[in-house]
């Protein structure tokens, strides 16, 4: 099974708050990271945290960490249509990186 | 910021025939590059990781004889797909590591999508 997982599919309306969780496996992670793929793309990198922290934002954006319970999440505020995607959480630990599955975020208007 | 590009963006070939992936790190030397393959909702395969200099190393279940790589600067990786059927029809995306910068984060290639008919 993945090492990373996360839920596949979550549908917000625009303007609300999009939550999207993570749940990872080793402990010894260094950074974790979220990806956005948009159609036909490559992964964009969004934003990372250090294994220390427990809360990073930048702009619309907010990574929460809880190490104990090895979960990740991002939110993302007032959602916009473009912010339609696939968000990846990634894990990395000595140049090894694994992927969730990622999650399809819809945003409807 | 740092770049990575990959080329071509997408190819269409026949069976039987070999295709090749460029992917190239534009401002920073890049070591070591990655290669995934990415199959319909599904998530990132690690294939390969790709050392600048000497023989890659292939993840358990990739053919090293069916997916050639050549990683011969520390700007350039390619993956050659040989004789190519269509169920190697994927989304393949390579990644580098700026070794330089803070964190080294892994920056991605656009992708490219290959169909073999």
């Amino acid at each position: 099974g993945e090492d990373v997982e996360q839920s596949l599919f979550l549908s917000v309306r625009e303007g609300d708050s999009s939550v999207i969780n993570c749940t990872y496996t080793d402990s010894s992670s260094t950074y974790l990271y979220w990806y956005k793929q948009e159609p036909g793309a490559g992964l964009q990198l969004l934003t990372y945290i250090f294994s220390n922290m427990d809360m990073k934002q930048d702009q619309r954006l907010t990574v929460l960490l809880n190490k104990k319970d090895k979960h990740l999440s991002l939110r993302i505020a007032d959602t916009q249509t473009g912010d339609s995607a696939i968000y990846f959480c990634a894990e990395t630990h000595n140049n090894d990186m694994r992927f969730g599955a990622g999650t399809r975020l819809t945003v409807k208007p | 910021g740092a770049v990575v590009s990959q080329h071509p963006s997408w190819v269409i070939c026949k069976s039987g025939t070999s295709v090749k992936i460029e992917c190239r790190s534009l401002d920073f030397q890049a070591t070591t590059m990655f290669w995934y393959r990415q199959f319909p909702k599904q998530s990132l395969m690690l294939m390969a990781t790709s050392n600048e200099g000497s023989k890659a190393t292939y993840e358990q279940g990739v053919e090293k004889d069916k997916f050639l790589i050549n990683h011969a600067s520390l700007t350039l990786s390619t993956l050659t797909v040989t004789s190519a059927h269509p169920e190697d029809s994927s989304f393949y995306i390579c990644s580098a590591s700026d070794p330089s910068s803070y964190n080294s984060p892994l920056h991605f290639g656009n992708g490219t999508r290959l169909t073999v008919t």
